[in-house]
């Protein structure tokens, strides 16, 4: 169990351009989540995968965001055209269901900065 | 879209326990509380989850009221290792899929 991985860490990108973020969630976990959080807030839900199929988006997920998860192993997050309000931290957590009970297991983040 | 509420901030003596409340009215009857810390820079953490009986393990207890509006995070011994913000969170299901709603948390402080 080496844990959630995320990268990369950091992403400073200028207005207008595409970044792309991965995750590789714990071996066999079957679910993994997306969460964004900004600064001083919660993490807020955008998406959620069971293997590969993607089952629920959050209405905060506007079209420049895509989120895959081929073969139902590690994931990407797309954003096209950043904006400076995606600036945030994004983060990813795995869970196996049943047998880890709903605990989710988060990465350390992508630390996204938009200028 | 939280379905609870937590105090601001708070803070614990060292050594003391730490009692985190947390308000959750509009919790439904199969919907499980969780609670997490982050710490700053990292991923959420696990802690401890219940939906009706109080819980236990070697982290910290949580103890739900009857009518589970509410629950309390237990940390028995704070140490300063404990200074995080601490996160209540319902579990919500639709449809066989599972979300969990963070609020903004309760910033702990465990003091020397």
């Amino acid at each position: 169990d080496t844990g959630v991985s995320q990268n990369p860490r950091h992403k400073i990108t200028k207005r207008g351009q595409n970044v792309t973020f991965r995750c590789d969630p714990i071996s066999e976990h079957n679910r993994l989540y997306w969460y964004r959080q900004t600064l001083g807030q919660g993490p807020e839900f955008l998406t959620y995968f069971q293997n590969e199929a993607q089952l629920e988006k959050s209405r905060l997920l506007s079209d420049r965001f895509s989120a895959e998860r081929p073969k139902g192993s590690f994931s990407t997050l797309e954003i096209q055209r950043t904006e400076q309000g995606d600036s945030a931290m994004y983060l990813c957590a795995s869970s196996l269901v049943p047998l880890s009970q709903g605990k989710l297991f988060f990465g350390s983040g992508t630390q996204l900065s938009v200028l | 879209d939280a379905k609870t509420t937590q105090p601001t901030s708070m803070d614990c003596a060292e050594g003391r326990a730490a009692n985190l409340p947390c308000n959750h009215s509009t919790i439904s009857g199969n919907e499980y509380v969780y609670w997490y810390r982050q710490i700053h820079s990292q991923g959420p953490q696990y802690i401890i989850h219940g939906l009706k009986n109080n819980e236990t393990n070697e982290m910290a207890s949580l103890i739900i009221t009857e009518d589970r509006k509410s629950s309390t995070l237990i940390l028995p011994h704070a140490t300063l290792r404990d200074t995080a913000v601490y996160y209540c969170i319902v579990r919500v299901e639709n449809s066989g899929t599972y979300k969990y709603i963070f609020g903004t948390g309760t910033r702990l402080k465990v003091l020397a």
